[in-house]
């Protein structure tokens, strides 16, 4: 299947502090890239959707100027997490579509472990 | 009640095992239906994939649906070690991927 690579693995950082988390699509051009979030032992949340070169569509109860997804190219989509609390402590995982976001065709990123100190 | 319902587990067996896992739902529209296998500490990866009811099989994998009870079910055949893993449903009314609906997942432990 195709590869997409996310990075960092992990990260830890103060809060307050801003991190940025990359999700790319190494062997196909992704024109959708969508970004969850997942707690322990629950399912994957769907956090936004993002189409190359258009601004993110975000779901409901997720902070648009909390969590900055910039889709710039056809292969990177990134998340950055701004002023990050411990709350905002998870498991980020990003997945891409080459086929405008069909369920078929949708391959996950290996996720980023954020910890907010 | 959540649209879709799995058991957490954990569920543990032995080598060779035939697994069974399965997801509930509510939501009649779903068309779409998906099983995805998580490793600790990475990203989902599909498994099984079925439009409307039926069996698929995939090598040891048999993903059935049966929409008139609202329930889809995963086997594993001659369960390995190396199945050991999260298993986690998905489904949707459309193929679109941003109407996927994830189930919680199902910790799995193949002993050898």
């Amino acid at each position: 299947g195709a590869v997409v690579s996310q990075h960092p693995s992990w990260v830890i950082c103060k809060s307050g502090t801003s991190v940025k988390i990359e999700c790319r699509s190494l062997d196909f051009q992704a024109t959708t890239m969508f970004w969850y979030r997942q707690f322990p032992k629950q399912s994957l949340m769907l956090m936004a959707t993002s189409n190359e070169g258009s601004k993110a569509t975000y779901e409901q109860g997720v902070e648009k100027d909390k969590f900055l997804i910039n889709h710039a190219s056809l292969t990177l989509s990134t998340l950055t997490v701004t002023s990050a609390h411990p709350e905002d402590s998870s498991f980020y995982i990003c997945s891409a579509s080459g086929a405008g976001g069909y369920t078929g065709e949708l391959f996950f990123g290996e996720g980023s472990r954020l910890t907010v100190l | 009640q959540k649209e879709v319902e799995q058991d957490p587990g954990p569920l543990s067996v032995p080598e060779g095992a035939i697994v069974s896992l399965n997801c509930t739902y509510s939501n009649s529209a779903f068309q779409y239906f998906m099983w995805y296998r998580q490793y600790s500490r990475k990203g989902p990866e599909l498994l099984m994939y079925t439009y409307s009811s039926g069996n698929k099989e995939d090598g040891r994998f048999t993903a059935q649906v049966d929409k008139s009870s609202k329930y889809i079910s995963l086997f594993i055949r001659d369960s390995q070690p190396s199945d050991s893993a999260t298993y986690l449903c998905a489904m949707s009314h459309s193929g679109s991927a941003r109407q996927l609906t994830f189930g919680s997942g199902t910790q799995l432990t193949v002993l050898p």
